[in-house]
């Protein structure tokens, strides 16, 4: 799989967007940009995922470069519940299943009041 | 509302004794996963069953097993656990499907004490 690149922290004012950015520079046509979150002691939440063209969700919006080198995750209205660490994967589609997802190390992103 | 249910959310088991952890899912998806994720650390892929067929990761321990009766449950056996398998075990689903992008849905996480 594809590495990424991720700050391991950001803060961010409630109310304000979070933007958070990822690397990807050995991405390969055919992988997509997915983008999880992992609140304290839960399990991984799937929040948004995209190939070529920018997405938006109820949660949130991602911009992909035109070279899909890198992208960037918006949150628009940061509140405190989106205090958590944020993984930015890439994975292949092409595969029959014997691929996972590879969690990097991620971003801990902290919502101040 | 269809979902990835881990049971229990705490194990607390002895060194060396065996031990089960379980998953279920309501979304019949034809693949699960399980990863082990050490505290401050990112998840792990340990293996992950694509329908029937086992997948296991080259630097998974053999302490580690996996079953999966049914499409719906699958198991995390460890055979014989040591202070180092302290962790979270997080269970993860997928369709797998033709032009799908095998988005995976975890589940709650069990988290295993070693004694």
């Amino acid at each position: 799989d594809a590495k990424t690149t991720q700050p391991p922290s950001m803060d961010c004012a409630e109310g304000r967007a979070a933007n958070l950015p990822c690397n990807h520079s050995t991405i390969s046509g055919n992988e997509y940009v997915y983008w999880y979150r992992q609140i304290h002691s839960q399990g991984p939440q799937y929040i948004i995922h995209g190939l070529k063209n920018n997405e938006t969700n109820e949660m949130a919006s991602l911009i992909i470069t035109e070279d899909r080198k890198s992208s960037t995750l918006i949150l628009p209205h940061a509140t405190l519940r989106d205090t958590a660490v944020y993984y930015c994967i890439v994975s292949s589609t092409m595969d029959t299943g014997r691929r996972a997802l590879t969690f990097g190390s991620g971003t801990r992103l902290q919502v101040q009041p | 509302d269809a979902m990835v249910i881990q049971n229990p959310r705490y194990q607390v088991t002895q060194f060396g004794k065996p031990v089960t952890l379980s998953c279920s899912q309501t979304l019949n998806h034809n693949v699960m996963y399980w990863y082990q994720q050490k505290s401050s650390q990112a998840p792990k892929l340990l293996f992950h069953y694509y329908d029937k067929d086992f997948n296991n990761e080259a630097d998974t321990p053999d302490n580690f097993q996996s079953r999966r009766p049914n499409t719906s449950f699958c198991f995390l056996d460890i055979r014989s656990p040591g202070l180092g398998d302290a962790a979270m075990y997080l269970c993860a689903t997928s369709r797998d499907a033709a032009g799908g992008t095998k988005t995976q849905y975890f589940g709650p996480g069990t988290r295993l004490l070693v004694l």
